[in-house]
């Protein structure tokens, strides 16, 4: 059993390049969520889905779309890349609401 | 919109010493989850809390949840090496069903 899959594990991007971080989940889970790790500000929630073909905002979701045509994968992308979003992104998935988050491997992105 | 705070952001201790973090939301929480990460890696779930003032044990670990479901904490007794890592508290938002974590703590262990 995969649980939650991530790629790329490492990413370098030049300023306004654009780029889709996959993630992909085999539990059947409905929610997913996105988040960036930087130091000193913990996780912060990116981009959420509820459900295939429902996402909605977090707390930073400027610069970054995302969407959900099947369960099992919901991709970010990174529109024009920017130095601010140099950072560690983990995608995360529940099987229903208020139950434990299992969390991908991670991706470490950094824009130059 | 709801924030989760979390203090301290760094613990150094001995090994054998107790640790404690504390985590504060701004707003009433449906309930509130534990995770640790280990350098290099991903969160991993440790522990769920939804009942009002409630007290769960893992062996050293001991996870508290306020009164009011607005605050909670989780305490090490006698650390050990292993315990090294970034303890994360997260809080489900009873109106949104997000979950919005705190800052999270780093422990670090001198053996």
């Amino acid at each position: 059993n995969a649980g939650v899959t991530q790629t790329p594990k490492f990413q370098v991007l030049k300023t306004g390049q654009s780029m889709t971080l996959q993630c992909a989940q085999d539990m059947n889970h409905e929610y997913m969520s996105w988040y960036r790790q930087d130091p000193g500000m913990g996780l912060r929630l990116i981009h959420y889905s509820v459900g295939a073909g429902i996402t909605d905002q977090g707390e930073v979701p400027n610069g970054y779309n995302v969407s959900r045509s099947t369960t099992e994968d919901f991709p970010l992308r990174l529109l024009s890349a920017a130095p601010s979003q140099t950072s560690v992104y983990f995608c995360a998935s529940l099987g229903r609401l208020n139950t434990e988050a299992f969390f991908g491997q991670g991706t470490r992105l950094t824009v130059v | 919109g709801q924030q989760v705070m979390q203090i301290p952001q760094y613990q150094h201790v001995q090994e054998g010493e107790d640790f404690t973090t504390y985590c504060n939301s701004s707003t009433t929480l449906s309930n509130i989850q534990w995770y640790k990460q280990r350098p290099g890696g991903h969160p991993v779930f440790l522990i769920q809390l939804v009942k009002s003032g409630e007290v769960k044990k893992q062996k050293r670990l001991t996870f508290q949840f306020g009164e009011a479901k607005k605050n909670s904490s989780l305490h090490i007794t006698a650390t050990q090496t292993t315990d090294v890592g970034t303890y994360f508290c997260a809080g489900v938002s009873s109106n949104t069903g997000k979950l919005i974590f705190g800052q999270g703590t780093t422990l670090q262990v001198k053996p």
